[in-house]
């Protein structure tokens, strides 16, 4: 049972343009999120993240979206650039529990 | 200069032998969690642990075993029990109740 989905396995997007990578949760108690990037033969590292209560948190290029209705949420980069080409995971927790981590998105921003 | 390490980046082993992963952390955080990560499955929770000499299974602990004797170690010892060892294993720590979790650079254990 996957409480949190990335139904896209991978992306493609120019440098220049926004990328919008996507996450889906069934858990209704999850009450934070987390956005990491992952280089190949590297440890995840957090790039942001936005609590239940709020529904938009940014960070320079960086924006995470929460519809908690939906039970969605999403990562926009703009602009995006090369070195942003990385596996992307979603992860959500409950009450500061462990993380549920999602499949990840490959993202390839192509120059 | 905190992070934390994981000790060696690559692990080779011959089928039938047991293999302890090293993990150490200098951040001061409580909680201590160990991954795996197969090609297109994401990172799948093993063991974690939320204080010292206290340890939970996580998704797929079968084949694997923890310790936590003090709060800036926790290695994973993975077994021959374990049916399919080769892989990428991620360690991360965060702080009691937190949500986000800080990650080592991984090991790489193939095993043969």
């Amino acid at each position: 049972d996957q409480q949190v989905k990335q139904n896209s396995p991978s992306l493609s997007v120019q440098e220049g343009r926004i990328s919008i990578l996507n996450c889906d949760y069934t858990n209704s108690m999850f009450d934070y999120f987390l956005w990491y990037k992952k280089y190949p033969a590297e440890g995840p590292t957090f790039l942001i993240s936005i609590s239940s209560i709020k529904d938009k948190n940014e960070d320079g290029r960086f924006t995470v979206f929460l519809n908690k209705s939906a039970k969605h949420l999403s990562l926009h980069i703009v602009p995006s650039q090369p070195g942003d080409s990385a596996v992307y995971f979603c992860a959500a927790s409950a009450y500061g529990n462990k993380l549920v981590f999602g499949a990840g998105t490959i993202l390839r921003v192509k120059s | 200069d905190g992070g934390i390490t994981q000790s060696p980046k690559y692990l080779f082993r011959k089928e039938g032998q047991n293999v302890t992963l090293s993990c150490e952390q200098n951040l001061n955080h409580d909680a201590m969690y160990w991954y795996r990560q197969d090609p297109g499955q994401g990172l799948r929770l093993i063991y974690y642990s939320q204080i010292v000499n206290d340890f939970q299974k996580g998704d797929i602990a079968e084949g694997y075993s923890v310790s936590r004797e003090k709060k800036e170690s926790f290695p994973l010892t993975v077994t021959s029990a374990q049916k399919n060892p080769t892989a990428f294993y991620l360690c991360a720590s965060s702080m009691y109740g937190q949500g986000q979790q800080y990650f080592g650079p991984g090991t790489r254990l193939t095993v043969t």
